[in-house]
């Protein structure tokens, strides 16, 4: 079975602009989260959705959205990029119902660059 | 708050010796309880996890993990490490389905021949 896979791997953008990434979750998986890594501040949990409704939300600005298709793909968009938003995006999946619901498998992140 | 504190940033093991990494958690419900490992530029992969019964649990690549209720505590320990175990460990909590697995900072293992 293949894992969660995360598109593009790499970006480079300018200040200002805004960004789309996309997340496919393991086959069955229904709840996707999105998780930013810096080394200042470590793992930071982004949202979660699951049957394309956010289901929690971190504490992140109004730029940083996303949102979750009927085939439990979803893609997370920041807008007015801000050198801050230079980091490792990572998107988690799991199951939904009883304990494996609690396993999130994460896929290998897009590193974002603003300049 | 909830919090995650792994208090080495830093540990460098002997090829061969054993290796133990520290995890400890705040609140008073006992979460569910997990150990990530981050290799350099990918995700991170879940090396074992406990959600109740026997407190010590097994994981892939020879890891196990022991949770002391009294201590809040999961640490991550392997008998023998091999140089290919160099990377970065991740204990993590979570308190319900569906919310946010909460990290720690991580501890970066280094082995030494």
């Amino acid at each position: 079975k293949a894992g969660v896979t995360q598109t593009p791997r790499y970006l480079i953008k300018t200040r200002g602009q805004q960004v789309t990434l996309s997340c496919s979750p393991i086959s069955g998986h229904r709840s996707v989260s999105w998780y930013q890594q810096t080394p200042g501040q470590g793992l930071q949990f982004l949202f979660e959705y699951f049957s394309e409704t956010q289901r929690n939300k971190g504490n992140f600005p109004g730029r940083f959205s996303g949102r979750q298709f009927s085939n439990s793909r979803s893609e997370m968009n920041v807008s007015t990029l801000e050198l801050g938003d230079s980091a490792l995006y990572l998107c988690a999946s799991s199951l939904d119902g009883g304990t494996v619901a609690y396993e999130q498998y994460f896929g290998p992140g897009t590193r974002l660059t603003v300049t | 708050a909830q919090s995650v504190t792994q208090p080495d940033i830093h540990i460098t093991v002997s090829e061969g010796a054993s290796l133990e990494l520290r995890c400890n958690y705040s609140y008073g419900a006992t979460p569910y309880l997990f150990w990530y490992v981050q290799s350099p530029g990918q995700g991170l992969q879940l090396l074992l996890k406990y959600f109740s019964g026997d407190t010590l649990v097994q994981g892939i690549k020879g890891f196990e993990a022991e949770f002391k209720r009294s201590q809040s505590s999961f640490n991550l320990r392997k008998p023998s490490v091999h140089w290919s175990d160099a990377a970065e460990y991740f204990c993590a909590v979570l308190y319900q389905a569906g919310t946010a697995l909460i990290f720690g900072k991580g501890t970066t293992l280094s082995v030494s021949s």
